[in-house]
């Protein structure tokens, strides 16, 4: 079965600084590899995606992610955090197109004014 | 956002008691997910349905069933409830396309506490 690890589950840091997430995944077929993000009280919202091309994605609100096949991974970055980013990101991975994801457990990133 | 709606919003029960949650869908996707979600286990997969009358069980299926009688329902049983089902539960769904699988979209979410 497929497995998604996210390290660092608790993130704290000031506005402005960098964020980098990590997500690896242990499958070594075609992936789908996703980012979502959770903030507080309210449901999962999709961050960005991966299905093919080109490695490097871009998703909303500045976010973007790398796909490193060779790593079997896919971590988020944003160069600048805003207070409004305090959420929970899950990473997520859909392999050999079976329908269904396997989630990481999440990092929780809290972004202080 | 997707057009999901989860029902109740909150629901507090005693053990014991059947509990039923209801997802609805107006998107007329093909794939709809039941997950819980618990601090420090991220999400996990109860059941899914591929169509009507077609389910599947995921990763903590015991003491859950399900049923989709109509493509934008689907329901989620807990037949006797404990206090280990105390969680907050997702509906999601997607839809098949040409390329294969597509993205997973939430809705709002379940409180369920299980006194």
């Amino acid at each position: 079965a497929q497995s998604v690890s996210q390290h660092n589950h608790h993130v704290i840091l000031s506005e402005a600084a960098s964020l980098e997430l990590g997500c690896n995944y242990s499958y070594g077929g075609t992936v789908n590899l996703f980012w979502y993000v959770q903030y507080p009280g309210q449901h999962l919202q999709l961050l960005l995606k991966y299905f093919s091309g080109d490695p490097l994605v871009k998703g909303i609100k500045g976010f973007e992610a790398e796909f490193i096949k060779s790593k079997f991974s896919f971590n988020l970055r944003k160069p600048s955090v805003q207070w409004s980013d305090t959420a929970e990101y899950f990473c997520a991975v859909n392999a050999g197109g079976n329908n269904r994801l396997a989630f990481g457990k999440g990092n929780q990133v809290v972004v202080i004014p | 956002d997707a057009g999901i709606t989860q029902s109740p919003r909150h629901k507090v029960t005693e053990t014991g008691t059947p509990v039923t949650l209801r997802c609805h869908q107006t998107e007329n996707h093909r794939y709809m997910y039941w997950y819980r979600q618990d601090p420090g286990h991220g999400l996990r997969l109860i059941h899914y349905s591929y169509g009507v009358k077609d389910t599947d069980k995921g990763e903590v299926s015991d003491g859950y069933s399900v049923s989709r009688s109509k493509t934008e329902d689907f329901l989620l049983t807990l037949e006797s409830a404990t206090s280990s089902q105390t969680s907050v539960y997702f509906c999601a769904i997607s839809e098949s396309t040409s390329g294969g699988w597509d993205t997973q979209y939430f809705g709002p979410g379940t409180r369920l506490t299980v006194l």
